[in-house]
């Protein structure tokens, strides 16, 4: 399958602060990314599709101020999660669709806002 | 009515059975369909996909799909202990359209 490397693992910061995470597609070129927010115990809920070249699409009731996307290159795509507070603690993930079909993802990053 | 819908479980089975893992889903124009495994702390890995109606075997994995009934299975033979993790079906229409997740079912192997 496609390998998609998601950077960094974990990551602990300060209330209002920001925090960038990296999501770069190893094998192949991705035009289009996925980002998803995972809370405990609860699915997947897709935040935003990230487009090389043009503007994310964000889903109903993401904050596209609060939660920046930029897919600068086919092979990178990253989130920024600007003024971090305590409620934005979650594990966030990166996926892609190289065959249009099936979703490979990244793995994971685990962000604690203190 | 949720969009793909799945018994949160958990689902205990002891070593060596078979672990029988049911997904439902709502639009009858899904064209394509997932099975992801996901363990405690980490992302989803895809085990299988399925297209067509009828049975697919990957190994000790067999995927069912019955697209009249709309719905989609994972059976695990000889499940082992480290088969635990929560299963995630997921359902697409077609290329350009989303994947939508169940909230997983979470399998427990017993020794």
């Amino acid at each position: 399958g496609a390998v998609v490397s998601q950077h960094p693992s974990r990551v602990i910061c300060k209330s209002g602060t920001s925090v960038k995470i990296e999501c770069r597609s190893l094998d192949f070129q991705a035009t289009t990314m996925f980002w998803y927010r995972q809370f405990p115990k609860q699915s997947l809920m897709l935040m935003a599709t990230s487009n090389e070249g043009s503007k994310a699409t964000y889903e109903q009731g993401v904050e596209k101020d609060k939660f920046l996307i930029n897919h600068a290159s086919l092979t990178l795509s990253t989130l920024t999660v600007t003024s971090a507070h305590p409620e934005d603690s979650s594990f966030y993930i990166c996926s892609a669709r190289p065959g249009g079909t099936e979703a490979f993802f990244g793995q994971g990053t685990r962000l604690t806002v203190v | 009515q949720k969009e793909v819908e799945q018994n949160s479980g958990p689902l205990s089975v002891p070593e060596g059975a078979i672990a029988s893992l049911n997904c439902t889903y709502s639009d009858r124009g899904s064209q394509s369909f997932f099975w992801y495994r996901q363990y405690s702390g980490k992302s989803p890995e895809l085990i299988m996909s399925i297209y067509s109606n009828g049975d697919k075997e990957d190994g000790r994995f067999t995927a069912q799909l019955n697209k009249a009934s709309q719905y989609v299975s994972l059976l695990i033979r000889d499940s082992q202990p480290s088969d635990s993790a929560t299963y995630l079906c997921a359902v697409t229409g077609g290329t350009a359209s989303k994947l939508t997740f169940g909230t997983g079912t979470r399998l427990q192997v017993m020794l």
